[in-house]
């Protein structure tokens, strides 16, 4: 069946510095690619999405980058801060009313 | 406020004893849709619904119930829960059309089958 792959499981990165999580995918028919964010003891939260029409997209500090051939896509943070330390799970579906395959998440620590 | 809910937000039960989590939304939203939450899993999605009376199996169905009568919401039901039921649940809901997909979370039901 359809699957999300995504790596890493944790990353820790030093306040100030970029981060980088990435997943894969398999169904070749997936045409939309939302991150959430979801912080402690909190619901998840769409901070970016991506469709497949579009190789990147950027909102200030966090862009997603797709590769439709190697499906592929990733999510980056720059100049990270403490607020950003959370779990990212990043998902796909074929369409924004279809089934949504998650990935299993990665845990960001942010050090000061 | 525009929000997603859902209730209860904590239960314990016992196995075999039917119950019923509900989920309500008042964003006009047509796809809702419910979200197990395991240690090292992630989300895992139960069932959807595109619209009322039109539902879907998401990835991990077995065991559940869901129902759609009317938009607003999307009661989850296990008719026989088992400990391995234990989980986090999400309910979520979506504009369909909208200029954004943001999909709104509930605040998650955590449930405990002894």
């Amino acid at each position: 069946g359809e699957n999300v792959e995504q790596h890493p499981s944790t990353l820790s990165v030093q306040e100030g510095d970029s981060a980088v999580i990435k997943c894969t995918y398999s169904d070749s028919a997936s045409n939309y690619f939302p991150w959430y964010k979801q912080e402690l003891g909190k619901r998840p939260q769409l901070i970016i999405d991506i469709r497949s029409n579009v190789g990147e997209k950027k909102d200030q500090r966090i862009a997603v980058t797709l590769n439709k051939t190697a499906k592929h896509f990733s999510l980056h943070i720059t100049e990270t801060q403490p607020e950003d330390s959370a779990v990212y799970f990043c998902a796909a579906s074929r369409n924004r009313d279809d089934k949504i395959i998650f990935g299993k998440g990665t845990r960001l620590h942010i050090l000061p | 406020e525009a929000q997603v809910t859902q209730n209860p937000r904590y239960l314990i039960t016992v196995t075999g004893k039917k119950l019923t989590v509900t989920c309500s939304q008042n964003m006009n939203h047509e796809y809702m849709s419910w979200y197990r939450q395991d240690p090292g899993l992630g989300l895992r999605q139960i069932y959807y619904s595109m619209n009322v009376e039109v539902t879907d199996k998401g990835d991990v169905p077995e065991g559940y119930k869901v129902s759609r009568k009317e938009k607003r919401n999307f009661p989850l039901i296990l008719e026989s829960p088992s400990p391995n039921q234990t989980s986090l649940y999400f309910c979520a809901s979506t504009l369909l059309g909208g200029s954004t997909d943001t999909q709104y979370f509930g605040p998650g039901t955590r449930l405990t089958v002894l």
